[in-house]
C-alpha cells in the first residue's frame, strides 16, 4: 500500500539553490505536515495543513514556503537553501478525525546543503 | 520547562529485562498521547496510544497521569528487536491534530 510517500530520497544541493521536496498522501488524510529531525532537536514541526489550501506556521518556519492544492500533496519548498538546512525531513498526515488519531509518516527526504 | 521531556538514555538492557520510560509533558490542555518507535535510519512508527485509563499492547503497557502530567511506558521481557528510539508524543493542547515529539530515548537491548 503506498500510503504517504516522498521524493527524492537524497538530495545534495548547493547554499543558495531552491529545493522543492515533495510529499504525496493515498489516503485522502486532511492534514498534512513537515517536520525535520536534527540530532539534539527531535523532530520540530516546520508547517502544516488543516486541508486543501489552509495552511499555518509550526515551529521553525523560517526560510520553508509550503503550498497545498490538491488534498494529496504538500511540497515543502526551500526558497534559498543554507546550511542550517541539512536536516532529515518527514512528511507525515493524519485524518485529524478523533483526538487520537495517529500521525504517519513517509520514509524521509535526506537533504545535505553544501 | 520543555513541551515534552523525556529520559534522555541512552538504555542498554538484556534480553528478557523490564524496561521503562518516563515522559513528561508542560501543557494540561493536551489530550491526544502516544508513543512512537523509530529505528535507525527509518520514519517514526505508532507504537500505541496511551489512553487515561492506561492500556496494554502484548508486552507493552503505556500509562497516563494527568494529574502529573506525565505518560510512561513499560517493555515487558525485551526483544532484541525491541532495540530503537521510543518518542514520546503529545498534542499541543486544544489541536488535537498538532502533535509535539519528546527528543527520543535510545534502547538497546543486549543478547
Amino acid at each position: 500500500d503506498a500510503g504517504i510517500t516522498q521524493s527524492p530520497r537524497y538530495k545534495i544541493t548547493e547554499t543558495g539553490r531552491q529545493v522543492t521536496l515533495m510529499c504525496h498522501q493515498t489516503w485522502s488524510h486532511s492534514y498534512m505536515f513537515w517536520y525535520r529531525q536534527d540530532l539534539g532537536h527531535g523532530l520540530r514541526l516546520i508547517y502544516y495543513s488543516a486541508a486543501a489550501d489552509i495552511t499555518d506556521k509550526g515551529e521553525v518556519p523560517d526560510g520553508y514556503v509550503v503550498s497545498r492544492s490538491k488534498t494529496e500533496n504538500f511540497p515543502l519548498t526551500l526558497e534559498s537553501a543554507t546550511r542550517s538546512q541539512t536536516s532529515v525531513y518527514f512528511c507525515a498526515s493524519s485524518d485529524g478525525g478523533s483526538y487520537n488519531s495517529p500521525l504517519h509518516f513517509g520514509n524521509g527526504t535526506r537533504l545535505t546543503v553544501t | 520547562r520543555k513541551e515534552v521531556e523525556q529520559d534522555p538514555g541512552p538504555f542498554n538492557v538484556p534480553e528478557g529485562a523490564t524496561v521503562a520510560f518516563n515522559c513528561t509533558y508542560s501543557n494540561s490542555a493536551s489530550q491526544s498521547f502516544f508513543w512512537y518507535r523509530q529505528d535507525c535510519r527509518k520514519e517514526p512508527k505508532l507504537l500505541m496510544s496511551v489512553y487515561s485509563s492506561g492500556n496494554e499492547d502484548g508486552r507493552f503497557t503505556a500509562q497516563l497521569n494527568r494529574a502529573s502530567q506525565y505518560i510512561s511506558l513499560l517493555i515487558r521481557d525485551s526483544k532484541l528487536s525491541d532495540s530503537a528510539t521510543y518518542l514520546c508524543v503529545v498534542s499541543s493542547g486544544g489541536s488535537n491534530y498538532k502533535l509535539t515529539f519528546g527528543k527520543g530515548t535510545l534502547l538497546t537491548v543486549n543478547p
